[in-house]
């Protein structure tokens, strides 16, 4: 059973717009929620996280918006860059917990930006 | 500069043999994971651990096993009983919780 789940496999934005990237999951023990951008034959590399105590976190063009009761989060790249063309991953932990017993992962969305 | 590292990045291995990946970091981390990456899959948790000489099994444990004799280095070992092993495996490491995790390289498995 999926815990966080990514139901886009696949997302193409024009060079410049909004690229909305979208996270669920079902676990409600889940309080740290964690975007990782992947290129090919490489290993993850952290972009943003939030924590379940905030609703938004901002880092330069890219922000995270959590919405608790939906146990749904979404990614934010504005404007989007070819460079941002890479699979995106949602993570997802529990904190509290105080275990580092590992992150669990959404499937990845390949984020395509076109010219 | 401090980092973590697989090695080697692609292997090659016969079916029945064991193979062992290596995973390495000077980050000074207390916890080191390993995870397999299949095509259209995320990343899912074979093994991890949290202390030295201490680990614990994952959601696909089945068919691997680690040690972890050293901070610095969590070997993972694929044993011929892992009946699809052919996956990019992917070490990290983080220094508590799995608090914005560093991912090494990779390394990709193939079993011909």
């Amino acid at each position: 059973d999926q815990q966080v789940k990514q139901n886009s496999p696949s997302l193409s934005v024009q060079e410049g717009r909004i690229s909305i990237l979208n996270c669920d999951y079902t676990n409600s023990m889940f309080d740290y929620f964690l975007w990782y951008k992947k290129y090919p034959a490489e290993g993850p590399t952290f972009l943003i996280s939030i924590s379940s105590i905030k609703d938004k976190n901002e880092d330069g063009r890219f922000t995270v918006f959590l919405n608790k009761s939906a146990k749904h989060l979404s990614l934010h790249i504005v404007p989007s860059q070819p460079g941002d063309s890479a699979v995106y991953f949602c993570a997802a932990n529990m904190y509290s917990g105080g275990g580092a017993d590992g992150l669990t992962f959404g499937k990845g969305t390949h984020l395509i930006i076109q010219p | 500069d401090g980092g973590i590292t697989q090695s080697p990045k692609y292997l090659f291995r016969k079916e029945g043999q064991n193979v062992t990946l290596s995973c390495e970091q000077n980050l000074n981390h207390d916890a080191m994971y390993w995870y397999r990456q299949d095509p259209g899959q995320g990343l899912r948790l074979i093994y991890y651990s949290q202390i030295v000489n201490d680990f614990q099994k994952g959601d696909i444990a089945e068919g691997y096993s680690v040690s972890r004799e050293k901070k610095e280095s969590f070997p993972l070992t694929v044993t011929s009983a892992q009946k699809n092993p052919t996956a990019f495996y992917l070490c990290a490491s983080s220094r508590g919780t799995a608090l914005q995790a560093f991912f090494g390289q990779g390394t990709r498995l193939t079993v011909v």
